[in-house]
């Protein structure tokens, strides 16, 4: 338990669904991260939130939406995804400044059919 | 942030050391060395980080050569449970913790 946790752990969806992937922190932080990890790809930095404002967009495409209500919940919004968008979808957090660790959910594990 | 580069893969006995390293040759004064692992198909998950000097705590050593250009970590007597991919990553302090850019890692087997 690392005081990341995410929901759904795994979901199965159409390209023309709409879903949401759900992360909660109870740390205390005030960053919050999506990271993607596809087969045999290194992890990849989706989206940086700090303070509830998005700090960092990596190119990530339109059909990835993030929202971050407050400091402890994160969400990605997914729509019309792709079959290549299957992946590990992992949320992390952090204190913020100095140089504390990150820490991780367990991820959903997402597969677009 | 500085690139490291490690071996993809290594393999380890149950209850020898686990010695990995990792070479950061272009790292700057203000970068730190981090750690962290990924068991399969779980979150990865920080271990130790450090500067310059050698650091230890009670998951790992780790070992920054004088020229900080390469470091090691040191599981010293490694387990079943330690079979995971290790990341080595360089960056500075302060910002966003979490803003990290991992490789493709080390693939460690713990053997019986």
């Amino acid at each position: 338990e690392t005081g990341v946790t995410q929901t759904p752990r795994h979901l199965v969806m159409g390209m023309t669904n709409k879903k949401s992937l759900k992360c909660e922190q109870h740390l205390g932080h005030n960053a919050m991260y999506w990271y993607k990890q596809s087969a045999k790809k290194p992890l990849e930095l989706m989206f940086v939130y700090n303070f509830k404002e998005q700090t960092e967009n990596n190119s990530v495409p339109s059909r990835f939406s993030p929202e971050c209500p407050n400091s402890s919940h994160l969400f990605l919004h997914l729509h019309t995804l792709q079959p290549e968008d299957s992946a590990l979808y992992l949320c992390a957090s952090s204190q913020g400044g100095g140089y504390t660790e990150a820490f991780f959910g367990q991820g959903t594990r997402l597969t677009v059919v | 942030d500085a690139k490291t580069t490690q071996p993809p893969s290594m393999d380890c006995a149950e209850g020898r050391a686990a010695n990995l390293p990792c070479n950061h040759s272009t790292i700057s004064g203000n970068e730190y060395v981090y750690w962290y692992r990924q068991i399969h198909s779980q979150g990865p998950q920080y271990i130790i980080h450090g500067l310059k000097n050698n650091e230890t705590n009670e998951m790992a050593s780790l070992i920054i050569t004088e020229d900080r250009k390469s470091s090691t970590l040191i599981l010293p007597h490694a387990t079943l449970r330690d079979t995971a991919v290790y990341y080595c990553i360089v960056r500075v302090a302060g910002g966003s913790q979490g803003n990290l850019i991992f490789g493709k890692g080390t693939k460690l087997s713990v053997k019986p």
